[in-house]
């Protein structure tokens, strides 16, 4: 199974800062890697799928990228509602997989 | 707008089966394949299974294949997850979702000890 990788765990950040979040697969992937945002008691919201796309709704600061087995989620200049956990997910192979997660905290 | 509503979570024994259910509504669903996807107490969120959208293909993660069984009632929009020998790692909340993993049901919570 492809296994993804995230760093960092945790990224203490200021509002208005630029976050960078890594996701390193263990093998190369296709073009089909998604990322995903969840807050406390919610589910995951779907925030790019296909490595850049960003899903409806999703504002332009989140910006995804990468390819082969290093992907990077951006969000550029966090607002407060950003703060939570992010996952990527791999949809090239079977079973389908998600990384560990990074927390997005407030610095 | 697509609405998912899982159910038929609780307390069960260990070696124990339970049955969870997704409602969907909102959209195609005998067009749309769906997901089953868990999130353990304070983890990370694992994928289980998918059901095409006419029930020919069906996916399973390893750790569940054998002991899960996913099926589908397209006249009635749901889906089903027959979860048999659960084990205490099996505690977590169980979300269905689209194919896409565009739309969430808000989970249902199982508790195996």
């Amino acid at each position: 199974e492809i296994v993804l990788t995230q760093s960092p765990a945790t990224l203490s950040l200021s509002p208005g800062e630029k976050a960078t979040l890594s996701c390193r697969a263990s093998q190369n992937v296709c073009i089909d890697l998604a990322w995903f945002q969840q807050k406390p008691g919610q589910p995951p919201r779907l925030l790019i799928y296909a490595t850049y796309n960003r899903a409806t709704g999703i504002p332009a600061r989140f910006i995804g990228s990468g390819s082969g087995t290093d992907f990077t989620l951006t969000i550029n200049s966090l607002q407060p509602e950003d703060y939570a956990v992010y996952y990527c997910q791999q949809r090239c192979d079977w079973p389908r997989t998600f990384g560990q997660g990074t927390k997005v905290e407030i610095k | 707008e697509a609405q998912l509503v899982e159910s038929g979570g609780g307390l069960v024994q260990p070696g124990g089966s339970l049955r969870l259910s997704c409602a969907a509504s909102g959209f195609s669903f005998s067009d749309n394949s769906i997901n089953w996807v868990r999130q353990a107490p304070g983890k990370g969120l694992e994928w289980l299974s998918l059901i095409n959208s006419d029930s020919s293909r069906i996916y399973y993660e390893d750790s569940v294949r054998g002991r899960f069984t996913v099926s589908r009632d397209n006249a009635k929009n749901s889906v089903s997850l027959q979860m048999n020998n659960l084990r205490v790692e099996d505690t977590a909340v169980y979300y269905c979702t689209t194919g896409s993993f565009v739309s969430w049901g808000q989970g249902t919570l199982v508790t195996v000890s």
